[in-house]
């Protein structure tokens, strides 16, 4: 069956220093997303991004934050200035489906994200 | 506003009963609602899902229905064992540009032996 794979399973970097999560979608989707899981919360939509460009962001994206698919395989998101706030699971996810027909979104395994 | 509640927050029941979890949407749009398992640090796998054109779909020892009217969707688990213990999430498409989904905000379901 195909994943969606992410790296790496777990970064741990110091408040104000730049981080990278990577993930490689399913090859056939279109449609990605990554979300943020705050330890015993619920799991809360970032940023999508379709046609190689964001297509809707959250209150949570805020300029701290960038995504790319720098070779039409990886998706990554950045986050250029770590807080204490944004130590969290990420996951990215990728799904089939036309923009009215969605399904099977797939998620990654996440990236725990430690900010000290 | 994007919104899906989900209730109860924890559930705990004795081996082989059932469990009923409940959502509830708020976008007369959103057309296909996913459920989730979540173990502790893994990622939400999904267990099963339906679309809006059908009221009810089953796979073994788990169900969904919806209700489209009422924006009501349920997950049932019949003969639940002790390795269905995880935490449970519904969620739902919002329109915009890419559907996103949107997460309840989760069901703790304890199966006691």
């Amino acid at each position: 069956e195909p994943e969606v794979t992410q790296t790496p399973s777990h970064q741990v970097t110091q408040m104000g220093q730049e981080v990278i999560l990577r993930c490689v979608p399913i090859s056939n989707h279109l449609y990605f997303y990554w979300y943020r899981q705050i330890l015993g919360q619920k799991v809360e939509f970032l940023v999508s991004f379709y046609n190689n460009e964001i297509s809707e962001k959250s209150e949570i994206f805020d300029d701290q934050f960038s995504v790319e698919r720098p070779d039409g395989s990886n998706f990554t998101l950045k986050i250029r200035s770590t807080k204490l706030e944004d130590s969290a699971m990420y996951f990215c996810a990728s799904r089939a489906g036309t923009l009215y027909l969605p399904y099977g979104y797939t998620f990654g395994s996440g990236t725990r994200l430690t900010v000290v | 506003g994007e919104n899906v509640e989900q209730h109860p927050s924890t559930l705990s029941v004795q081996e082989g009963d059932s469990a009923v979890i409940k959502c509830t949407y708020s976008d007369s749009a959103s057309n296909y609602f996913p459920w989730y398992k979540q173990e502790l640090g893994k990622r939400p796998q999904l267990i099963i899902d339906i679309r809006s054109n059908v009221g009810e779909k089953k796979d073994q020892r788990i169900a969904v229905t919806l209700n489209k009217t009422a924006k009501h969707f349920s997950l049932h688990i019949t003969e639940t064992q002790p390795e269905d213990s995880a935490v449970y999430f519904c969620a739902a498409p919002y329109g915009g540009a890419t559907n996103k989904l949107i997460f309840g905000t989760g069901t703790l379901l304890a199966v006691q032996p």
